[in-house]
């Protein structure tokens, strides 16, 4: 069966850090693989996302990630971590099957230190 | 960009009660829609499925006599928690896609807090 695994729960960065979180899946081919933002109390905002081509995604916010077919892995980085990025981050895939909808990871909370 | 939107963002009832949820996409038609259930410091659990003009397809596990959903519209879909109970408190997240195909992108409404009392 599909999954998406978030390995680390909680992270703890110090502002200015660098950062990455963790997102590997299990499925026989390549999904379509997206990152999404979650403040306390909101719905879930789109970070990034691939689906094909160049491994290595931009998004907003100056967040990247970096697709790893060899390892299934879609991990999540930003150079320097600001104070408002602290939240919960998901990581999801899609496949392309007629009306399937998104599986979630667990979720992985970022704190931010000063 | 796509929008999506919930109304109401929060609602409190009393229990027994039932609560109506609307989902709608606002600037594109929406051919399937999504219903996420989302408990406190947890992932989203996708309840069902909706495509227009036909009937949910509900996860395992969840009541579709306790959760109605109707997707009458290319652009609105509502979620009826129905004889709610202080179980159902949950925050609900729709999401919307353009098309049937599972690599088109989804938009997340930005959730409805329900609490019942």
């Amino acid at each position: 069966a599909q999954s998406v695994t978030q390995p680390d729960i909680h992270i703890t960065v110090s502002e200015g850090a660098s950062l990455e979180l963790r997102c590997n899946y299990s499925y026989g081919a390549t999904p379509y693989l997206f990152w999404y933002v979650q403040s306390p109390g909101q719905g879930l905002q789109l970070l990034l996302k691939y689906f094909s081509g160049d491994t290595l995604v931009q998004g907003i916010k100056g967040f990247e990630a970096e697709f790893k077919r060899s390892q299934s892995s879609f991990n999540l980085r930003k150079p320097s971590v600001h104070w408002s990025d602290a939240a919960e981050y998901f990581c999801a895939v899609g496949f392309n099957q007629a009306g399937t909808a998104l599986i979630f990871g667990k979720g992985t909370t970022l704190s931010v230190s000063s | 960009g796509a929008v999506v939107s919930q109304h109401p963002s929060r609602v409190i009832c009393k229990s027994g009660t039932s609560v109506k949820i609307e989902c709608r996409s606002l600037d594109f038609q929406a051919t399937t829609m999504f219903w996420y259930r989302q408990f406190p410091k947890q992932s989203l659990m996708l309840m069902a499925t909706s495509n227009e003009g036909s009937k949910a397809t509900y996860e395992q596990g969840v009541e579709k006599d306790k959760f109605l959903i109707n997707h009458a519209s290319l652009t609105l879909s509502t979620l009826t928690v129905t004889s709610a109970h202080p179980e159902d408190s949950s925050f609900y997240i729709c999401s919307a896609r353009e098309g049937r195909g599972g690599g088109n992108e989804q938009f997340f409404g930005p959730g409805t807090r329900l609490t019942v009392l």
